[in-house]
């Protein structure tokens, strides 16, 4: 079985620009979570959808950070434009139920530099 | 705000050492409670965790953990670290009243001297 994947792997570019992240959860996961972890801190939620459904969003730094998961399955996140404190590692996470009960599967990251 | 403190940055121990990891958080409510690993080059993967039951909790590679609720702690053990040991380890908690989300501790970085 898969696990969940990320794009890119990693990804450097200047301020003001836009990058979009993308993520694979496991196959047959309703679950989609992303995080954030900037360096040296800790690894901080951003968002869960329930399939294409945001079911918590109170993590997301401020509008410049948009996620979709159009059709319940692979999901985005845009940032625009790039600031240098956005700068770190973007983790996603698929599960089959909410954290509390089932585990989240965790994908490699993706590490972003903001120049 | 719910918060989740690991005491130590970077520990460094010899192989065959034992090894106790701290972890406290800040929640007054019923929560689960995990341990998650991140060895060089590899994702995120879940160590051990805690939803209720025997406090003591064995997870994966022969660590376990203990959930102290009058502490508010969950800290980590192993009897005898071993060099594949070496990783970053993270305590998380995920609170009943808001399940979707894991906070995490800033981790602990583990170093083992072959």
């Amino acid at each position: 079985e898969a696990g969940v994947t990320q794009f890119p792997s990693h990804s450097v570019i200047e301020k003001g620009q836009t990058v979009t992240l993308r993520c694979d959860p496991i196959s047959g996961h309703d679950n989609l979570y992303w995080y954030r972890r900037v360096m040296g801190k800790e690894i901080k939620f951003l968002l869960h959808f329930v399939k294409e459904s945001k079911q918590d969003e109170s993590g997301m730094p401020n509008n410049r950070f948009l996620a979709e998961r159009t059709g319940g399955t692979y999901s985005t996140l845009k940032v625009q434009p790039a600031e240098l404190e956005d700068s770190g590692v973007y983790f996603c996470a698929s599960s089959q139920g909410l954290a509390g009960v089932y585990e989240q599967y965790f994908g490699p990251g993706t590490r972003l530099t903001v120049t | 705000a719910q918060s989740v403190s690991q005491h130590n940055h970077h520990v460094i121990l010899s192989e065959a050492a034992s090894l106790e990891l701290g972890c406290n958080y800040s929640y007054g409510g019923t929560v689960n409670l995990f341990w998650y690993v991140q060895y060089p080059g590899q994702h995120l993967q879940l160590l051990l965790k805690y939803f209720s039951g025997d406090p003591l909790v064995k997870g994966i590679k022969g660590f376990e953990a203990e959930f102290i609720k009058s502490k508010f702690s969950f800290n980590l053990r192993k009897p005898s670290v071993q060099w594949s040991d070496t990783a970053e380890y993270f305590c998380a908690v995920s609170p009943y009243s808001s399940a979707s989300k894991i906070i995490f501790g800033s981790g602990t970085r583990l170093s083992i001297r072959p």
